[in-house]
């Protein structure tokens, strides 16, 4: 099974300012990647799939990086309502697994 | 506007069996794979099961493998997951969602409640 090690677990930033989640893993996975973000009591919602393709309706401060075994989301210009749980997800193989979430909260 | 529609959780003995279902609206039922992913109380993600539009492939998480069965019937634009000989560590909100034209999902239900206790 393909692990995903999501880090920080945790993190607290300012409204305004750039935040970065990153994800990494066990092996290649060609760029198979989702970010999720969940708001608490709310379904998960898509945000980037493949990577760096950015979802309907999603905002364009959201984006996806990343290639290999490396990939990244990042927030720019943070808003109160980013404030959520942010999961990624690999869809390169079965079983599909998610990273542990990263809890982000305003300072 | 896609709606998925989760139901059939509730609290259910260890070793008893329970049959959720997801009723489909808003886009063409038997041209998308569906899945189900679940959440324990305050827990992450967990991918449980998917299915490709015509029932041709089914797949497990090994933590249900065995117990667990996904089908769908694609004239009630319905998808199931009957659980058997379930588990404390069942205990999870269960979701139903879409796949887009790839293994991501683009669209999740509202979630139904599945407490295994005795």
């Amino acid at each position: 099974d393909i692990q995903m090690t999501q880090s920080p677990a945790s993190l607290s930033a300012s409204l305004g300012e750039t935040v970065t989640i990153e994800c990494r893993a066990s092996e290649d996975i060609y760029n198979g990647l989702a970010w999720y973000q969940q708001k608490p009591g709310k379904s998960p919602q898509l945000l980037i799939y493949n990577a760096n393709s950015l979802h309907t309706g999603v905002p364009s401060r959201f984006s996806g990086s990343g290639s290999g075994t490396q990939y990244s989301l990042k927030i720019n210009s943070l808003q109160s309502e980013d404030v959520a749980s942010y999961f990624c997800q690999q869809y390169y193989n079965y079983p599909y697994t998610f990273g542990a979430g990263t809890k982000l909260e305003l300072k | 506007e896609v709606q998925l529609v989760e139901s059939g959780g509730g609290l259910v003995q260890p070793g008893r069996s329970l049959k959720l279902s997801c009723l489909a609206s808003g886009f063409t039922f038997s041209n998308y794979g569906m899945n189900w992913i679940r959440q324990a109380p305050g827990k992450g993600l967990e991918w449980v099961a998917s299915i490709s539009s015509s029932s041709s492939y089914i797949y497990y998480a090994d933590t249900v493998k065995g117990r667990f069965t996904i089908s769908r019937d694609n004239a009630k634009n319905t998808l199931y997951l009957q659980m058997t000989s379930l588990r404390s560590e069942d205990t999870a909100l269960y979701y139903c969602a879409r796949h887009a034209y790839g293994g991501w999902f683009a669209y999740w239900g509202q979630g139904t409640l599945v407490t295994v206790s005795s």
